[in-house]
């Protein structure tokens, strides 16, 4: 297991299409996180799962962006009809139950909406 | 929520100089204060972390400090090398939910 891993590294996609990020997390970690980075800014939290189920989804930004972890362990992060304001670094990080044990970030997924 | 306010922006020093970042946060009942490092184009590292029942904690060149009272944290690094050029962010949690809530981060740039 070499870490959080994140597909595909970057996206390139026309104003008003659809797309998906998948994030594959440390295989004994129970937490997932999405944040999305913006360009000189620090990273903004948008949801997570503890296994399957989402229990934080108020930060997604909007009814646009949705998130699922259907089998407690790879995660995928959609956003539909996409706008030039979306382009951005999306971050997926894991952890294990408790704490902040083993808090890792994978690379990230690079979107620009042209 | 939590608001997490990062100073300075930026910060050039000599190398072998010490470098100091400061952080204040707004909440409270915050209880786990990280500090991550991110290189250009690559995921944030965690480089130092301190939980609100310790004042200070050290690891080689790297110390933060915790004021619970004032509600602020501070990154040290002493004997700045080339190498410790980065972005750095600093974070606060409540623990409960486990997400962070980042600084602005400071843009650290060190001077052979």
């Amino acid at each position: 297991d070499t870490g959080v891993s994140q597909n595909p590294r970057h996206k390139i996609t026309k104003r008003g299409q659809n797309v998906t990020f998948r994030c594959d997390p440390i295989s004994e970690h129970n937490r997932l996180y999405w944040y999305r980075q913006t360009l000189g800014q620090g990273p903004e939290f948008l949801t997570y799962f503890q296994n399957e189920a989402q229990l934080e989804k108020s930060r997604l930004l909007s009814d646009r962006f949705s998130a699922e972890r259907p089998k407690g362990s790879f995660s995928t992060l959609e956003i539909q009809r996409t706008e030039q304001g979306d382009s951005a670094m999306y971050l997926c990080a894991s952890s294990l139950d408790k704490g902040f044990d083993g808090y890792t970030f994978g690379s990230g997924t690079r979107l620009t909406v042209v | 929520g939590e608001n997490v306010e990062q100073h300075p922006s930026t910060l050039s020093v000599q190398e072998g100089d010490s470098a100091v970042i400061k952080c204040t946060y707004s909440d409270s009942a915050s209880n786990y204060f990280p500090w991550y490092k991110q290189e250009l184009g690559k995921r944030p590292q965690l480089i130092i972390d301190i939980r609100s029942n310790v004042g200070e904690k050290k690891d080689q060149r790297i110390a933060v400090t915790l004021n619970k009272t004032a509600k602020h944290f501070s990154l040290h690094i002493t004997e700045t090398q080339p190498e410790d050029s980065a972005v750095y962010f600093c974070a606060a949690s409540k623990g409960s939910q486990g997400n962070l809530i980042f600084g602005k981060g400071t843009k650290l740039s060190v001077k052979p």
